[in-house]
C-alpha cells in the first residue's frame, strides 16, 4: 500500500480529444511527480509540483499540464492527443522534492 | 541529463537460483531507489539506497555512490519474483529510470 492512488486505471481516447488523469496522495507527499512509461520502456519524467508550483520538467511539451491542490491531489491534462501519447501515467507522491517515491497503480491510456 | 544503464536486459532463472542485477549511473545524485512492476504495472519499492548495504528477507542491495553504481541481489528466486526490476536515480527534482531487466523464474 503506498497512499497514491489514481484515476481512472483505463480509458481510451481518440486522437485530438483532451485528457484528465487524477492523483491523491496520503497526507505528508507534499511533493507530487508524473511520469509516461510506454511499452517496454522505463518510465519517463513530465514534471513534478511542489506546494502546487511546477518544481522541475522533463522533455514533453506544452500541451502536457499539471495542477497540484491544498489537499495534495494533483491532476494531469493532456490537450491535443497524439497516437505516442498511448502509454501508462503514474503519479508519485513523496515527502520532498528528492525524497522517496511511492507510486499509484496508474493510468493506463489509449488514444486511437 | 544523467544517464543510466542496467544489465542484464533480460535474465532467465531456474526457481531457487540467486542472482545479481547491476545499475550504473553517469553522475552524481541525490539518492537511488529500486522498484519492482508487477503486471498490472504497479511499481513496488524495494530499496531506498543512496549509499551502504541494505537488507529485506531474500532480496539486499548495496550501493556504491563514489563509484556510481547499484547492486540488487535475489536469493533463492521464486516465481514471483518474475517482472521487470527498475533502478531509477534522483538527481535534481526528478527520477530518472534505467530500462529495466525483465526476471523470469521458472518452476
Amino acid at each position: 500500500e503506498t497512499g497514491v492512488t489514481q484515476s481512472p486505471t483505463h480509458l481510451i481516447k481518440t486522437r485530438g480529444q483532451q485528457v484528465t488523469l487524477r492523483c491523491s496522495s496520503q497526507s505528508g507527499h507534499n511533493t507530487v511527480s508524473w511520469y509516461q512509461q510506454a511499452l517496454g520502456q522505463g518510465p519517463q519524467f513530465i514534471f513534478q509540483y511542489y506546494r502546487e508550483e511546477e518544481n522541475g520538467r522533463g522533455n514533453f511539451p506544452p500541451r502536457f499540464s499539471g495542477l497540484q491542490f491544498p489537499n495534495y491531489s494533483s491532476e494531469l491534462n493532456v490537450n491535443a492527443l497524439e497516437l505516442d501519447d498511448s502509454a501508462l501515467y503514474l503519479c508519485a507522491g513523496s515527502k520532498g522534492k528528492t525524497g522517496e517515491l511511492f507510486f499509484g497503480e496508474g493510468s493506463r491510456l489509449t488514444v486511437l | 541529463g544523467i544517464q543510466v544503464e542496467q544489465s542484464p536486459p533480460d535474465l532467465i532463472l531456474q526457481e531457487g537460483a540467486n542472482s545479481t542485477l547491476r545499475c550504473n549511473f553517469s553522475d552524481s545524485v541525490n539518492n537511488l531507489q529500486w522498484f519492482h512492476q508487477n503486471p498490472w504495472g504497479q511499481l513496488i519499492n524495494l530499496f531506498y539506497i543512496p549509499s551502504g548495504t541494505k537488507q529485506n528477507g531474500r532480496l539486499s542491495a548495496t550501493t556504491v555512490a563514489t563509484e556510481r553504481y547499484s547492486l540488487l541481489y535475489i536469493s533463492s528466486s521464486q516465481t514471483t519474483d518474475s517482472g521487470v526490476y527498475f533502478c531509477a536515480v534522483v538527481s535534481g527534482s526528478r527520477l530518472t529510470f534505467g530500462e529495466g531487466t525483465q526476471l523470469t523464474v521458472n518452476p
